[in-house]
């Protein structure tokens, strides 16, 4: 079945650790995505690539680093420097169509939730 | 700047219970509308694209429905594994990236 893996789906950060999430997808998609979700919150972006070896900032980047060697995989690193990352972190793709994206929808992996210890 | 508001934040009803939840939005140049439903512990799961003014779409007892400014989500007779939070996002022009609004907690009580 096609679909979005992310792991681990449980994650704990030591303080001043460097911590990867890894996400891969099989569906072939261009695009993908990885959002960050506080309880109470929307889901909010912080980084995406439309690409290999392209990506973008999104709104909440600082503290963050990604890479995109494969079409396959969009790993994250939440660095030292993220303060407060504690949050539960999803990872999505979304193909390009006919109309570029604006008809394709973003699918979601499952999620992994990071603690601090 | 894109905003997305949907409402109420919470929606608790009892089975079959029909009732509607609001996403509205503003804008500049809406290329989609998105609506995703989420478990607890789960990614979204994608449920319907809107694009204009008009348009409905319907999967069981869920019907989304988009205006100029907003689009609701009706859920009729609802079933206790209706229960989830609900996600609302729009797509604006030349952009690959959707603008997420903070979700409605749906609770179906048996």
């Amino acid at each position: 079945d096609g679909g979005i893996t992310q792991s681990p789906k449980y994650l704990f950060r030591k303080e001043g650790q460097n911590v990867t999430l890894s996400c891969e997808q099989n569906l072939n998609h261009d695009a993908m995505y990885w959002y960050r979700q506080d309880p109470g919150q929307g889901l909010r972006l912080i980084y995406y690539s439309q690409i290999v070896n392209d990506f973008q900032k999104g709104d909440i980047a600082e503290g963050y680093s990604v890479s995109r060697e494969k079409k396959e995989s969009f790993p994250l690193t939440v660095t030292s420097a993220q303060k407060n990352p504690t949050a539960f972190y999803l990872c999505a793709s979304r193909a390009k169509g006919g109309l570029g994206y604006s008809n394709q929808p973003q699918h979601f992996g499952d999620g992994t939730r990071l603690s601090i210890l | 700047e894109d905003q997305v508001t949907q409402s109420p934040e919470a929606l608790r009803l009892q089975e079959g219970e029909s009732s509607s939840l609001n996403c509205s939005y503003t804008v500049s140049g809406l290329r989609g509308l998105f609506w995703y439903r989420q478990d607890p512990g789960k990614g979204p799961e994608f449920l319907f694209t809107l694009y204009s003014a008009g348009e409905e779409k319907e999967k069981e007892r869920l019907k989304a429905t988009l205006t100029k400014k907003e689009s609701f989500l009706h859920i009729t007779a609802p079933k206790p594994e209706d229960s989830a939070t609900y996600l609302c996002a729009v797509q604006t022009s030349g952009y690959s990236t959707l603008t997420f609004g903070k979700g409605t907690m749906l609770l179906v009580s048996p």
